[in-house]
């Protein structure tokens, strides 16, 4: 089965503080991990995902085969970084994304 | 803006009644999927359509169908509604339909459906 989980539902920083975002999946082959991220009143949009290895926004996530995780991380956050983050996999041979139930950043000044 | 676009924006439905909801793709994308996110959860899958054949389907009752046309827009159909079918119907559309690479799904702001 294939399963994430996202343990936290609500993640509150301030400014400047580091941020980690959990995310851990179930999958017993080779799963493409994403992030998702929804600002308030927009639509659900992609982040990054693993396979890219990019920063976005000053966002990384290194995808932990041993541990199946896919922790999405910043070292500095921002206000403008609140949002609902949202982890998800998707099979080798998928057609389709599960979604973890998300977690809220809340960034204080 | 060329994003994905859903219709209707909100949808208040009486029990046992049916729903049609409607989803425009990007131009040049072939493949639709379906979502619905009940509140506090992340999205589920309902369906996913391909060159307007059903590629993939979630784990809903058959009241749930969809279908997709020759122009990809796709049409999601719920009957006999339920209080618990109340959530948001997300519409997601992708160049390719499946495998790994670079298949980005890119979102509609979602059609809220209320079950009186």
């Amino acid at each position: 089965a294939q399963r994430v989980t996202q343990p936290e539902k609500l993640l509150s920083v301030f400014k400047g503080a580091p941020v980690e975002l959990k995310c851990n999946y179930s999958y017993s082959g080779s799963p493409e991990l994403f992030w998702y991220v929804q600002y308030s009143r927009q639509r659900l949009q992609l982040l990054l995902r693993h396979i890219s290895r990019e920063s976005i926004k000053g966002f990384t996530a290194d995808l932990n085969k041993g541990e199946t995780s896919f922790h999405l991380k910043k070292p500095f956050a921002q206000e403008e970084d609140s949002a609902m983050y949202y982890c998800a996999l998707r099979g080798e041979y998928g057609n389709k994304l599960v979604f973890g139930a998300g977690t809220i950043l809340r960034v204080k000044s | 803006d060329a994003g994905v676009t859903q219709s209707p924006t909100h949808l208040i439905k009486t029990r046992g009644q049916q729903v049609t909801l409607r989803c425009s793709p990007i131009s040049g994308h072939k493949s639709v999927s379906w979502y619905q996110q009940v509140l506090g959860q992340g999205p589920q899958f309902i369906f996913q359509y391909y060159e307007k054949e059903e590629r993939g389907r979630g784990n809903f009752p058959d009241r749930f169908s969809a279908r997709q046309f020759p122009n990809y827009s796709s049409e999601l159909n719920v009957n006999a509604l339920l209080l618990g079918d109340s959530a948001l119907y997300l519409c997601a559309s992708s160049i390719r339909g499946q495998g790994a690479g670079d298949t980005e799904a890119f979102f509609g702001q979602g059609t809220r459906l209320t079950v009186v």
